[in-house]
């Protein structure tokens, strides 16, 4: 198994910025088999990917969220994390961190997600 | 980055066979093998139903097969059982920018 955590605040202020950690345990993040990534769903929505980093730091993102996310990997610390600006109530959603195979670009491993609020 | 198209609900009854489509360009789908499908539950994470267009992940019954024509990957379920309502997502690599996109998501009703 390969267990993934969310974490961070539940409620974000418009204008503020919402920044989650995903802890990794039971294996290591550096590793050239994964990426790393993001996905959101807003409630009774679809999915959205946000964006995917590689251990090296490589980051690829949504081009329609590009201009506000950053995601950053601590390989010592074994997690990454994201950080998204400027948040709107549009923002509000369930966040997952997911494990993406880097030869077959799934999604096979998912952490159970966290439910950001935008709102004052 | 367009979201690929899925129908917005599928039914059908016990022991019968579907098939959810999702369409996508000649940027994702049509240019690469990596097409996968997730299950998703009421108030749960998705799960990895298939993987580069027709693969099974351990543990995921062989009911579930998928595949892919053009511009189409298609998400077929045989022996359609109770158990199989939910909400099912596709999702393709997009490739030479490393994105991914996901289609809107098809419910499934089992009658």
């Amino acid at each position: 198994q390969m267990p993934l955590q969310e974490s961070g605040p539940g409620l974000v202020k418009p204008s503020e910025t919402l920044s989650l950690t995903c802890t990794v345990s039971g294996g290591s993040i550096s590793s050239s088999t994964y990426y790393w990534g993001w996905i959101r769903q807003p409630p009774g929505k679809g999915l959205e990917w946000i964006g995917s980093i590689f251990y090296s730091g490589k980051t690829y993102f949504n081009p329609s969220l590009k201009s506000r996310v950053t995601i950053s990997v601590d390989t010592a610390k074994n997690l990454f994390s994201l950080n998204l600006r400027s948040v709107t109530a549009a923002d509000t959603a369930f966040y997952y961190c997911a494990r993406l195979t880097y030869s077959s670009k799934d999604i096979d491993y998912w952490g159970q997600g966290t439910l950001v609020t935008v709102s004052s | 980055q367009s979201a690929l198209t899925q129908p917005a609900s599928v039914s059908g009854s016990p022991g019968q066979s579907i098939t959810i489509s999702c369409t996508g360009t000649s940027s994702d789908i049509g240019s690469y093998n990596f097409v996968s499908w997730y299950q998703q539950f009421p108030g749960k994470a998705p799960a990895l139903m298939i993987y580069e267009g027709s693969k099974r992940p351990s543990g995921v019954s062989n009911r579930f097969s998928g595949s892919k024509s053009g511009n189409t990957a298609s998400l077929t379920i045989s022996g359609l059982q109770a158990e199989d309502e939910a909400d099912y997502y596709c999702c393709s690599y997009g490739g030479i920018i490393n994105t991914w996109v996901f289609g809107g998501g098809t419910k499934l009703t089992v009658l």
